[in-house]
């Protein structure tokens, strides 16, 4: 079974599209994350999520919106998606409070706005 | 604000060869993470360390706090290991902050 799961792998969508990747995790963590790793390959955290609460907001456009139904899931939201948002995006999830523990990571939603 | 250093950026090796990879910080921080990303583009969590050395299989670890800096080490390499080593450093509860990475290829 894998142990963070995303949904869909690939995204290919036109600008001005609303659109919702989603994130699992069946490790029994606490806490989940969203990173967006840019065409340089820099990754860098967008939100963070702690049973359900949000931790950490970076200064992400209001148009990404997470939501986390249950401490299982953080899924993604983005609307009026624009050509700039075009990135792979990570979902992971680890046992305790932000980088104390090692994260386990999904395999990755390549966004490509067109 | 913390920044994180890796080196090389670029790596090439012949298979059987040890490897090192550096990372360098500015700041003090709490724990530093070193993650592989596979040519598929998953990512794995190799190690987390604050102090001292880790080690798993031929891979190594080491911190040293006061000079502000690590290194991972593969010994034997093979060319399952090519992928990009990227290390991030841990600041309290701040997010992670990473490294650029450096992609090695391991050749036979």
């Amino acid at each position: 079974d894998t142990a963070v799961s995303q949904t869909p792998k690939y995204l290919v969508t036109q600008m001005g599209n609303d659109k919702s990747i989603k994130c699992e995790q069946n490790l029994g963590h606490d806490t989940m994350y969203w990173y967006k790793q840019d065409s340089k390959k820099f990754l860098k955290i967008m939100f963070s999520y702690n049973n359900k609460e949000l931790i950490i907001n970076e200064t992400v456009p209001n148009r990404f919106s997470p939501k986390s139904p249950d401490k299982a899931h953080l899924n993604l939201h983005i609307n009026s998606l624009e050509l700039g948002d075009s990135a792979v995006y990570f979902c992971a999830s680890s046992p305790e409070g932000v980088g104390r523990t090692e994260a386990f990571f999904g395999q990755g939603t390549r966004l490509t706005v067109v | 604000k913390n920044e994180v250093e890796q080196s090389p950026q670029n790596l090439t090796a012949q298979e059987g060869e040890f490897i090192t990879i550096n990372c360098s910080y500015s700041v003090g921080i709490s724990a530093l993470h070193w993650l592989q990303q596979h040519p598929g583009g998953g990512i794995v969590s190799l190690f987390m360390l604050s102090s001292g050395k880790k080690k798993h299989g031929r891979l190594i670890a080491t911190i040293n706090i006061q000079e502000k800096h690590s290194s991972l080490h593969i010994t034997a390499s093979h060319p399952r290991d090519s992928a990009v080593y990227i290390c991030a450093a841990q600041i309290g509860n701040t997010p992670l902050v990473f490294g650029k990475g450096t992609r090695l290829s391991v050749i036979a």
